[in-house]
């Protein structure tokens, strides 16, 4: 039983670019979330997906978006890069849409934007 | 907004005592409450959950306590190991949201 895997592990844009952070689901887990985490704090819930279709949001603007596909595995992209938004992003799954299920995160991807 | 809070940044225990880990939240509507640890380059990892109806919940050396009233949850580790040095996050969830505290370092002292 494979983990959730992130890629790329590190990650450098310039302002104002767009990038794309993969995540692949650990097996038979259907629901996936990313979080982002600034040095320092706890992760922040971006959104969630469930069978492919976003079931929760965070307080993130629309230039984060995502997608789930029909294996489970799911993309985070952001738009428009800032220099906030550099942080470790990390992608977990579950086998469930939320509740008490605990969530198995990846190891995360680096994101510098300079 | 901070809606789950880890106010000790961190806490050092001798091996084989009583880990104490605190967090308080300000929403009465939370559903569940998650307690995650989390080693250096790795992802967290859960440990425990709670639901909001229930009061305790042990998992072998891992119970954890939460006060609706005072909005307060905490972890114990009894007894605490070496190994259970890491970071530790309290987490809870309403609906679809989660909401993660900043975390408590812990170190266990052999």
């Amino acid at each position: 039983e494979t983990g959730v895997t992130q890629s790329p592990t590190h990650l450098i844009k310039t302002r104002g670019q767009q990038v794309t952070l993969r995540c692949s689901s650990q097996s038979g887990h259907n629901t996936v979330s990313w979080y982002q985490q600034a040095l320092g704090q706890g992760p922040q819930f971006i959104f969630q997906y469930y069978r492919e279709e976003e079931n929760g949001r965070g307080n993130f603007p629309p230039r984060f978006s995502g997608l789930q596909f029909p294996n489970y595995s799911s993309e985070l992209n952001v738009n428009a890069l800032e220099l906030d938004d550099s942080a470790l992003y990390l992608c977990a799954s579950s086998s469930g849409g939320g509740g008490n299920y605990g969530y198995t995160f990846g190891s995360g991807t680096r994101l510098t934007v300079v | 907004d901070q809606q789950v809070k880890q106010n000790s940044p961190s806490l050092s225990v001798q091996e084989g005592r009583i880990s104490i880990l605190n967090c308080d939240y300000t929403n009465s509507m939370f559903d569940y409450f998650l307690w995650y640890k989390k080693y250096p380059a790795e992802g967290p990892t859960f440990l425990i959950s709670i639901s909001s109806i229930k009061d305790k919940n042990e998992d072998g050396r891992f119970t954890v306590f939460l006060n609706k009233s005072a909005k307060h949850l905490s972890l114990h580790i009894v007894p605490s190991q070496p190994g259970d040095s890491a970071v530790y996050f309290c987490a809870a969830n309403a609906g679809n949201q989660f909401y993660f505290g900043t975390g408590t370092s812990l170190t266990v002292i052999p």
